[in-house]
């Protein structure tokens, strides 16, 4: 099995904040890595897929990059609507796992 | 635009089966494009993906619910269905339905998610 951790926990930030998460597999699995954005009561929802790619209607200010075992989801200047709880998603293998979560909290 | 959305009890006993449905509109549940999935989260947990199914007939389960799981399309009323068979509180959760873009491995769309609570 792949197992994922991310890095912090959580994290207070401000608004206008440059936050990054980190994201970590224990085996490689080149940018088969998704990132969910998942506020209180409600589904998560995709900001990043592939690693690095931005679907559409997602603002420019979250990016993804990294391969193999380490990831980074940046957001460039943090607004409140950003305010969630981030999750990391392998689909290297079936059925793949998500990480324990990043709670962005205002600061 | 799809949408999904997740019925079924909100109670379960112990030992009984959890049984819900995801209703699909807004596209084909018959589309080889997609896996529908379940997914489900404990209170102030992370998620977990607990199995699929495709409309080719092609189903995988979380190896650790495997022996209690099963996933099953309704191509007639556009829906899919899980059954979790003898529940205990450790199932208690809140369950999502999904669709998995084959094609970009991501999870495109969710349901709304309902909380299903295993106690007596």
């Amino acid at each position: 099995d792949i197992f994922m951790t991310q890095s912090p926990s959580s994290l207070s930030a401000s608004v206008g904040d440059r936050v990054t998460i980190i994201c970590r597999a224990s085996e490689r699995i080149s940018t088969f890595l998704n990132w969910y954005q998942q506020k209180p009561g409600k589904a998560p929802k995709v900001v990043i897929h592939a690693a690095s790619s931005l679907p559409s209607g997602v603002p420019s200010r979250f990016s993804g990059s990294g391969s193999g075992t380490h990831f980074t989801l940046t957001i460039s200047s943090l607004q409140p609507e950003d305010y969630a709880t981030y999750y990391c998603q392998q689909s290297y293998s079936t059925l793949g796992a998500f990480g324990p979560g990043t709670k962005v909290e205002i600061k | 635009q799809v949408q999904l959305l997740e019925s079924g009890p909100g109670l379960v006993k112990p030992s009984q089966t959890l049984s819900l449905t995801c209703i699909v509109s807004g596209g084909s549940i018959s589309s080889g494009s997609y896996y529908w999935s379940w997914i489900r989260q404990p209170a102030g947990k992370e998620l977990q993906w607990i199995g699929r199914i495709h409309t080719s007939g092609n189903t995988n389960y979380n190896p650790s619910l495997k022996s209690r799981l099963t996933i099953s399309l309704d191509t007639s009323k556009n829906q899919f269905s899980v059954s979790l068979r003898s529940v205990t509180a450790a199932d208690t959760a809140v369950y999502f339905c999904a669709r998995y873009l084959v094609a970009g491995y991501y999870f495109d769309s969710w349901g709304q998610g309902t909380l299903v609570t295993v106690s007596s």
